[in-house]
């Protein structure tokens, strides 16, 4: 049973650019959330997508923006890419109506040039 | 955004060793969650507690929900090479799908 996937493992950009990360939830799962790990620090909530709508949000500008397809995999877009949005991006799934907390993925590495 | 503090941010101690290591938030959380973070992967989780004064364990690894619901306690017991890692506590103000909102961090190390 595949746990969470997320690609790529690793991703080079220049300030300015545009990325969009993937992942793709573990069997099972319905809910998406995305996280931002800087170096050093804890993972920072970003958003979450259930039924292919943003129902969280953290304390992140509209530069950041997602998407969930029909078959629950979720995609994370950052516009105008700062040097500090350098980090490892997480993706965590669960499902909307069980309490069984997140499953994280191993994250997308991002290095902004 | 908010980030809860760990202590201490880092441990080095001998394998067989005994470790404690805490979490402190200025608001109230109705659950805490305890993850470990390898090199390349993401957090998994080790423990969650859902009530204030909640005691658990899972193994060698003990973890306590502070009766004022602003800390959380870990505590690991005869350690082994393979506790090597960042361990992170998690607040959520109720479990399921809240977001989680995570410490700083408490980086384990075991000397040879």
């Amino acid at each position: 049973d595949a746990g969470v996937t997320q690609s790529p493992t690793h991703l080079i950009k220049t300030r300015g650019q545009q990325v969009t990360l993937r992942c793709s939830p573990k069997s099972g799962h319905d809910t998406v959330s995305w996280y931002q790990q800087a170096l050093g620090q804890g993972p920072q909530f970003i958003f979450q997508y259930y039924e292919e709508e943003e129902r969280q949000r953290g304390n992140f500008p509209d530069r950041f923006s997602g998407h969930q397809f029909p078959n629950y995999s979720s995609e994370l877009n950052v516009n105008a890419l700062l040097l500090g949005d350098s980090a490892l991006y997480l993706c965590a799934s669960s499902s909307f109506q069980g309490h069984h907390g997140y499953t994280f993925g191993s994250g997308t590495r991002l290095t902004v040039v | 955004g908010q980030q809860l503090n760990q202590s201490p941010q880092s441990m080095f101690i001998q394998e067989g060793e005994d470790v404690s290591m805490n979490c402190t938030s200025s608001s109230i959380f109705n659950t805490w969650l305890w993850y470990k973070q390898d090199p390349g992967e993401g957090p998994v989780l080790l423990i969650a507690l859902y009530k204030a004064g909640e005691l658990t364990s899972n193994g060698r690894l003990t973890a306590q929900f502070g009766i004022t619901r602003k800390d959380s306690f870990l505590n690991i017991s005869a350690s082994i090479p393979s506790d090597v890692g960042i361990y992170f506590c998690a607040g959520q103000l109720s479990f399921g799908n809240e977001k989680l909102t995570f410490g700083t961090g408490t980086r384990l190390t075991i000397i040879p």
